[in-house]
């Protein structure tokens, strides 16, 4: 079975320094793993994902993530935050063998609050 | 191009009725994904289709069908409806298995 944690509920930094939202995993074969926003009353938004190849990822808005096989992690980084990148933040997992063909498993969300 | 649409956008029904929700894809996507979204949750999927066809469903019960017309458009239907399905319903489609979903605004399902 595949899984995902987040392990911090909320995290506050302050405007201009830089973010980390933490992201660990677990699936059987090779991961496929996604970042979404979602900000207040509205649907998920599309960051960035990981298939293969190079281990950081680049995505929306200066977000990147770095994907760690050995310590299943794929946490999201940006280097300077901005007031407007508050919001809620989910880390996704799918599976690659066909038989899991569709399944995303989504963690429960962040909750990432950046202040002036 | 539009986005992901997903109708009604609110809706409120008493235990035991029927709903059908109703989700048109992005355009040049042919796979759809519904998903529920309980408060203060990550989103937990309920069933994919494509080509017309269940292909893959997470742990939910029977009461929870759907179905995917030939414009790729989809319908997500709960019978008997439970307090307990009250939830954001999130409709996602894209565009082979391993690429990123789009997500529509969801529906507010109040079940009193």
């Amino acid at each position: 079975a595949q899984s995902v944690a987040q392990p911090e509920d909320q995290v506050n930094v302050a405007e201009g320094n830089p973010l980390t939202v933490k992201c660990t995993y677990s699936v059987s074969g090779n991961p496929y793993l996604f970042w979404y926003v979602q900000y207040p009353n509205r649907g998920l938004q599309f960051l960035l994902k990981y298939i293969t190849g190079d281990n950081l990822v680049k995505g929306s808005y200066g977000f990147e993530a770095e994907f760690n096989k050995s310590q299943t992690s794929f946490h999201l980084k940006k280097p300077s935050a901005l007031v407007s990148d508050s919001a809620l933040y989910f880390c996704a997992v799918r599976d690659t063998p066909y038989t899991n063909a569709g399944k995303s498993t989504f963690g429960d969300g962040t909750t990432l609050t950046v202040k002036p | 191009d539009a986005g992901v649409t997903q109708s009604p956008t609110h809706l409120i029904k008493t235990r035991g009725q029927q709903v059908t929700l109703r989700c048109s894809p992005k355009s040049g996507h042919d796979t759809v994904s519904w998903y529920q979204q309980a408060l203060g949750q990550g989103p937990q999927f309920i069933f994919q289709y494509y080509e017309e066809e269940e292909r893959q469903r997470g742990n939910f019960p029977d009461r929870f069908s759907g179905h995917q017309f030939p414009n790729y458009s989809s319908e997500l239907n709960v019978n008997a409806l439970l307090l307990g399905d009250s939830a954001l319903y999130l409709c996602a489609s894209s565009l082979e298995d391993y690429n990123e979903q789009f997500f529509g605004p969801g529906t507010r399902l109040t079940v009193l």
